[in-house]
């Protein structure tokens, strides 16, 4: 299994309250992504990270910062949680841009957030 | 925008059933398609990946196919067993843009004894 892991694994926030995941990893690799999956809509990408502090926005990034200033550590945070963005979310990573058939991308056992 | 579907949303099968699980996306400037596996309560493992140039891929028990003119891709699974119970997702790389992959919402696999 791939090096990754994410913490906390369960979380119950109230509305209006900043969380912050953590999605850490040992593989070095350089590209790390956010993702939460939903009934009904499968896994959809929040942000993503190609560098150290190099960040782009993904399909559902509204609500949700992140910021990588290590190669090993990606956070994303919730400025001030909804009900909506209560999910699974889930880290992961990639060494490369997917140039190759093994430039998959790992992922982490998910958070599980639920904002009452 | 990329949209991938999954037919059917659930299936199930006795055990040593062959099955194919379907998978559709509507813009077929792909980079390549992977198939992932994912277990209640886990995260994903990548299963196949299929460059846009090839036709197939197998390992195993299982073979994907890829038809990115038609925008179809189908994963075949050859005489499944109760371990193989989980749901199955596909994902499309775009052309261009990075590693960033639109998901079909899965389909649920509970393979019986």
């Amino acid at each position: 299994d791939a090096g990754i892991t994410q913490s906390p694994r369960h979380k119950v926030t109230e509305t209006g309250t900043p969380v912050t995941l953590r999605c850490h990893q040992t593989e070095n690799h350089r590209y790390m992504y956010w993702y939460r999956q939903d009934p009904g809509h499968g896994l959809r990408l929040i942000h993503y990270s190609y560098g150290v502090k190099d960040t782009d926005k993904g399909e559902v990034s509204d609500g949700y910062s992140v910021s990588r200033s290590k190669t090993e550590d990606f956070l994303l945070t919730l400025e001030s949680a909804t009900s909506s963005q209560t999910s699974v979310y889930f880290c992961a990573i990639s060494p490369r841009l997917g140039l190759a058939d093994t430039d998959t991308q790992y992922f982490g056992p998910g958070t599980r957030l639920t904002v009452l | 925008k990329q949209e991938v579907t999954q037919i059917p949303a659930a299936l199930s099968v006795p055990e040593g059933e062959n099955l194919v699980l379907n998978c559709s996306f509507t813009d077929s400037a792909i980079y390549n398609l992977q198939w992932f596996r994912q277990d209640p309560g886990k995260g994903l493992t990548s299963l196949l990946l299929i460059q846009s140039s090839q036709r197939e891929q197998t390992s195993g028990r299982l073979n994907a196919s890829l038809d990115k003119s038609s925008g179809r891709s189908t994963l075949y699974i050859a005489a499944s067993q109760p371990g193989d119970s989980a749901t199955y997702l596909c994902a499309v790389r775009p052309t261009g843009g990075g590693n960033k992959l639109t998901f079909g919402t899965g389909t649920q696999l509970k393979v019986e004894l």
